[in-house]
């Protein structure tokens, strides 16, 4: 089975904290992709990360940074220098080949930065 | 390109009534998507459809159809609302071929059953 578990259900940290965002995987496949999405409070859904299963490279950018590690199943998202616009709802997903692109979403972390 | 659009942005339905979340998407995907995001969870699959005239359930189908007539659109009906059913719908499209299987979403439909 296919699932996505985001343990955290709310963070909040205060500005210019760093904050790791946990996010754990299960699959079968050896084949699959990774992605996070923010989700601002205006509701629609942004884009932050893809990873695949056979780039197990750390990855970051500007503040974000994310650390994929296979042996346990875990796909971490870190803010550095956390900033008031970083304030949004963060989803961890999952999309396993030859499943037609359908994407398997965690619960979300609630991530309040407060100045 | 407007990518994926969604219609309507809100609407309130009363219960028993029925409706049609609208979808379009103008990038020539042949993947297309419907998602449910309840308060405080992550979205769920409602339906999907791999191309026109070939749709199929996801994991909460119950109470939706859905049909494919053209790769554009992909409409959502509700039967009989119930307040079960209030959430924010999403409608996603994906290119099958493409290496990175990115999915591209819409931005939402809030919906409320009274």
């Amino acid at each position: 089975a296919q699932k996505v578990t985001q343990a955290q259900t709310e963070i909040s940290v205060v500005e210019k904290e760093d904050v790791t965002l946990d996010c754990v995987y299960e699959t079968r496949d050896t084949t699959y992709y990774l992605f996070w999405y923010k989700q601002p409070p205006s509701g629609e859904l942004v884009f932050l990360i893809r990873r695949n299963s056979f780039d197990e490279q750390n990855e970051i950018s500007g503040r974000y940074s994310w650390n994929f590690q296979k042996s346990t199943s875990s796909f971490n998202f870190t803010i550095t220098a956390s900033q008031v616009v970083d304030s949004a709802v963060y989803f961890c997903a999952l999309l396993f080949s030859g499943g037609y692109n359908k994407l398997i979403f965690g619960a979300g972390t609630r991530l309040a930065v407060h100045p | 390109n407007a990518g994926v659009t969604q219609t309507p942005k809100f609407r309130i339905l009363k219960i028993g009534q029925s409706m049609t979340l609208q979808c379009a998407q103008d990038m020539n995907h042949n993947y297309m998507y419907w998602y449910r995001q309840d308060p405080g969870m992550g979205l769920k699959l409602i339906y999907y459809s791999v191309g026109a005239g070939i749709t199929d359930k996801g994991e909460v189908p119950n109470g939706y159809n859905v049909s494919r007539s053209t790769t554009e659109d992909f409409p959502l009906r509700l039967e009989l609302a119930a307040p079960s059913q209030t959430s924010v719908y999403f409608c996603a499209s994906s290119y099958e071929g493409g290496p990175w299987h990115e999915q591209f979403f819409g931005p939402g439909t809030r919906l409320t059953v009274l």
